[in-house]
């Protein structure tokens, strides 16, 4: 079975651009959620999504949006970009809602703002 | 609001031999999972071992083991027989429990580089 999966795997843009990152869950997975990880650092938290509803959203500035769709892929949005943007953004499933035991990561996205 | 704190930002052992990563925690709440995630140099990070705070067993995954203290708020990551592949980011990782305040989402300290020697 497919794990969980990302695209674009690397993006370059320049600072007060858009951005949008793209998730899919594995088969089967309700949820989804997204980190930002800071070169030297562990993942921050940004959004939960279960059952296309937003069911967390950790400390970040509104220029940071997400979504999910019906079929649970979910997209990352980041709009006037920012030098500090430049991270790992992780996208990570579970089976089922916010409680579950396990969230299962993909590779990340390796976004560069220059 | 809870927090994870990993003193050890590198590690080494050699090959065969036994590593401990330490990881401390602050939560006020009595309800909560802790994980230890590995992240190798290709990023994708996977879950090594969970413990759940009201069990007081230690968990154990083949060669992954766990000391949880939960008076001392420190849970700590044993690799034993260590091998090359167990190079790695090792993230220690809490989760508030069903009636808690994260609502499921992870809280990650800021990692242990572990490197083994052959």
């Amino acid at each position: 079975d497919a794990g969980v999966t990302q695209s674009p795997t690397h993006l370059i843009k320049t600072r007060g651009q858009q951005v949008t990152l793209r998730c899919s869950p594995i088969s089967g997975h309700k949820s989804v959620s997204w980190y930002q990880q800071v070169l030297g650092q562990g993942p921050q938290f940004i959004f939960q999504y279960y059952e296309k509803e937003e069911r967390g959203r950790g400390n970040f500035p509104d220029r940071f949006s997400a979504r999910q769709f019906p079929n649970y892929s979910s997209e990352l949005n980041v709009n006037a970009l920012l030098l500090g943007d430049s991270a790992l953004y992780l996208c990570a499933s579970s089976i089922t809602g916010p409680l579950s035991y396990e969230q299962y990561f993909g590779p990340g996205t390796r976004l560069t703002v220059t | 609001a809870q927090t994870v704190t990993q003193s050890q930002p590198e590690m080494s052992v050699q090959e065969a031999e036994t590593v401990t990563l330490s990881c401390t925690y602050d939560t006020s709440e009595s309800d909560y999972y802790l994980f230890w995630y590995k992240q190798p140099p290709s990023r994708q990070m996977i879950l090594v071992i969970r413990q759940e705070a009201y069990k007081q067993q230690n968990a154990t995954e083949n060669r992954f083991s766990v000391n949880f203290q939960k008076a001392a708020k420190s849970f700590s990551l044993k690799i034993s027989d260590s091998q090359l592949g167990d190079a790695a980011m090792y993230f220690c990782a809490y989760r508030s429990g069903p009636y808690g305040g994260s609502q499921g989402n992870l809280i990650f300290g800021k990692g242990t580089k572990l490197s083994v020697k052959p």
